[in-house]
């Protein structure tokens, strides 16, 4: 079965500094990865996705995510962090069979001034 | 951007009665979806929609009812609220040929 892990919780950066947000997938064949920031009662706002091409992906405001299918991972990063940034994020992975998508459980990142 | 509304945002409910929360999109995608987010488990599929007429279960379907009589609208009913059925609530939809999905601002719905 299609899935993905994020395996931290929360992640806490300071203002400035980059910032990481891990996913691994398990999938047959070649995934489908997207990423996701929820912001407080707010829905999911989609960042990037990467379907083929360059493992290095470009999305909004500034994140990018690194495809990397050797260690079946899709980290989120950024090279500065703002507190802005603080939220909610879901990495997902398209299930071939259903041509649904299956979400993490997601990761809180707090951006500390 | 309102190509994609929810309504109503907040809903109190007891245990028993029926609610629907509604979905509306305007940008004619062909999939619409719905789901559930708790503390713990993320968002889990209830139902979704590759088109008008056509629907089917998610993960987590049970004391659900869907429709889709019209591309733009999805309704999603439950038929005799429960208390387990409190958390919020996303519908999203999906272009016929792309595999994002965009999502509505949610509803919070509270069973007592």
């Amino acid at each position: 079965a299609q899935s993905v892990a994020q395996p931290e919780d929360q992640v806490n950066v300071a203002e400035g500094n980059p910032l990481t947000v891990k996913c691994t997938y398990s999938v047959s064949g070649n995934p489908y990865l997207f990423w996701y920031v929820q912001y407080p009662n707010r829905g999911l706002q989609f960042l990037l996705k990467y379907i083929t091409g360059d493992n290095l992906v470009k999305g909004s405001y500034g994140f990018e995510a690194e495809f990397n299918k050797s260690q079946t991972s899709f980290h989120l990063k950024k090279p500065s962090a703002l507190v802005s940034d603080s939220a909610l994020y879901f990495c997902a992975v398209r299930d071939k069979g259903t041509d649904k998508l299956i979400f993490g459980t997601g990761t809180r990142l707090q951006v500390f001034p | 951007d309102a190509g994609i509304t929810q309504s109503p945002r907040y809903k109190i409910t007891e245990t028993g009665r029926q609610v629907t929360l509604m979905c509306h999109q305007t940008w004619s995608h062909s999939y619409m979806f719905w789901y559930r987010q708790d503390l713990g488990h993320g968002l889990r599929l209830i139902y979704y929609s590759a088109a008008a007429d056509i629907t089917d279960k998610g993960e987590v379907p049970d004391g659900y009812v869907v429709s889709r009589s019209k591309t733009e609208n999805f309704p999603l009913t439950l038929e005799s609220a429960t208390r387990s059925q409190t958390s919020v609530y996303f519908c999203a939809t999906r272009g016929a040929v792309s595999y994002e999905q965009y999502f509505g601002p949610g509803t919070r719905l509270t069973v007592t």
